[in-house]
């Protein structure tokens, strides 16, 4: 069965910082480019962050561009977001998601972890 | 970037009846090369993440009901539920993956009449 299970949310001050994690299992990790996608409470989705299989290259959405940093260990199967200088603005709930179908296209998501941005 | 619009916001369907929600972007999501559309149906259950539908705007994933399929080429898409079932009441989301950044629609809520 495949798991990503997501774990570092909680609530954190404007100008803060927080650390995902993402841990995978039940598929060949190494061999899936992964996301982070995230949903603002009652908002939709916006897709945050993209890595490919080796970690060779990342992309974002330009709203988090120099603040978060998405990274992963395929030994551990795991996928990290580093998220820096936090705003009200990023209070959201945080997907993994593995893309392997198609380029950018999510076969798999995780349940996500609640990160609130406030003071 | 690329702006997907859905509609309707909402809609309403007999159960057994059919819904049809559309998805427009403002440029084609027709990768030339392989001519794949690089457009996805995902839905979304209350207090679940997103699941899977349809991905190159016509192919259904894994074990998603033949009730659910996909049209469309270019700008203009359409996910139809032939025959709306109790389990079926979600919010579905359109999605392109033609380029960075990838986006989604602002989705649309489908219940029971």
């Amino acid at each position: 069965e495949v798991q990503l299970v997501e774990s570092g949310g909680g609530l954190v001050q404007p100008g803060g910082s927080l650390r995902l994690s993402c841990a995978g299992s039940g598929f060949t990790f190494k061999n899936y480019w992964m996301s982070w996608v995230r949903q603002a409470p009652g908002k939709g989705l916006e897709w945050v962050a993209h890595i490919k299989e080796d970690g060779s290259e990342m992309y974002y959405v330009d709203s988090v561009k120099g603040r978060f940093t998405i990274s992963r260990d395929n030994a551990k199967t795991s996928l990290s977001l580093q998220m820096n200088s936090l705003r009200a603005e990023d209070t959201s709930m945080y997907y993994c998601a593995a893309a392997g179908r198609s380029w950018g296209t999510f076969d798999y998501w995780g349940q996500g972890t609640l990160v609130t941005v406030s003071s | 970037d690329i702006v997907l619009t859905q509609s309707p916001d909402s809609l309403a369907v007999s159960l057994g009846e059919r819904a049809t929600i559309n998805c427009k972007s403002t440029q084609s999501v027709l990768r030339s090369s392989n001519s794949k559309n690089y457009l996805a149906w995902y839905q979304q259950k209350p207090g679940q993440p997103p699941k899977l539908l349809i991905y190159w705007a016509s192919t259904r994933d894994f074990g998603v009901p033949v009730r659910f399929s996909g049209s469309g080429s270019g700008t203009d898409f359409t996910l139809t539920i032939s025959s709306l079932q109790p389990e079926d009441v979600a919010v579905y989301y359109c999605q392109q993956s033609y380029v960075i950044p990838f986006t989604f629609g602002p989705g649309t809520e489908v219940d029971i009449k």
